[in-house]
């Protein structure tokens, strides 16, 4: 059973570009978490999807930033006109919903921003 | 999410018990415990997770407290691969992360 697969794992761009992170799941798993995690620091929540659904964007900063898990296909990330204050890692995870509580999260190995 | 503190770092001898403590004096009735780690720069790793009774797997044990005020992770025989930032949380849905503990297991 593959785990959650992030790629890609090391992008670079320049400011004003956009990139594009994709998240695969585990299989059998419907819902996924985005975090991101600055140099030094702790991991921080953005965004909380499920397939087709928003759950919680509470995290996501309210401009550039935007995410999706559609129906087919990977979770995506998408930051529009980067800047360098997006440099960072950016973990996703999944989960099977599991009664009242989220149980255990897989996370994927994360993908590196760096906006020269 | 009910906040949570941790020491911010500890060190732990290689092959003893590493008894890591979190305060979460304010956790609802709902709010499950939950451990991760983070070693160097990977992705988090599920560790353990409670509501209110102890727990063991085959990775380490959790000890609650009675009041669910606090909670301890305890790795039994700690190795060189166990020293990461250990996160504990207190949450019914989304995971807060907060600093978490740096554990250095030492030679």
């Amino acid at each position: 059973n593959a785990g959650v697969m992030q790629n890609p794992r090391h992008l670079v761009r320049r400011r004003g570009q956009e990139a594009r992170l994709r998240c695969s799941p585990m299989k059998g798993h419907s819902h996924v978490y985005w975090y991101r995690q600055l140099p030094e620091e702790g991991l921080k929540f953005m965004v909380y999807l499920q397939k087709e659904n928003i759950i919680d964007e509470s995290g996501m900063p309210k401009e550039r930033f935007s995410a999706e898990f559609p129906k087919e296909g990977p979770s995506i990330l998408r930051i529009q006109q980067v800047v360098r204050g997006d440099s960072a890692a950016y973990f996703c995870a999944s989960f099977r919903l599991a009664g009242a509580n989220t149980g255990e999260l897989f996370f994927g190995e994360g993908s590196r921003l760096t906006v020269l | 999410d009910a906040k949570t503190t941790q020491p911010t770092s500890m060190d732990c001898a290689e092959g003893r018990a590493a008894n890591l403590p979190c305060n979460h004096s304010t956790i609802s009735g709902n709010e499950y415990v939950y451990w991760y780690r983070q070693i160097h720069s990977q992705g988090p790793q599920y560790i353990i997770h409670g509501l209110k009774n102890n727990e063991t797997n085959e990775m380490a044990s959790l000890i609650i407290t009675e009041d669910r005020k606090s909670s301890t992770l305890i790795l039994p025989h700690a190795t060189l691969r166990d020293t990461a930032v250990y996160y504990c949380i207190a949450s019914a849905q989304k995971l807060v992360f907060g600093q978490g503990t740096r554990l250095t297991i030492n030679p």
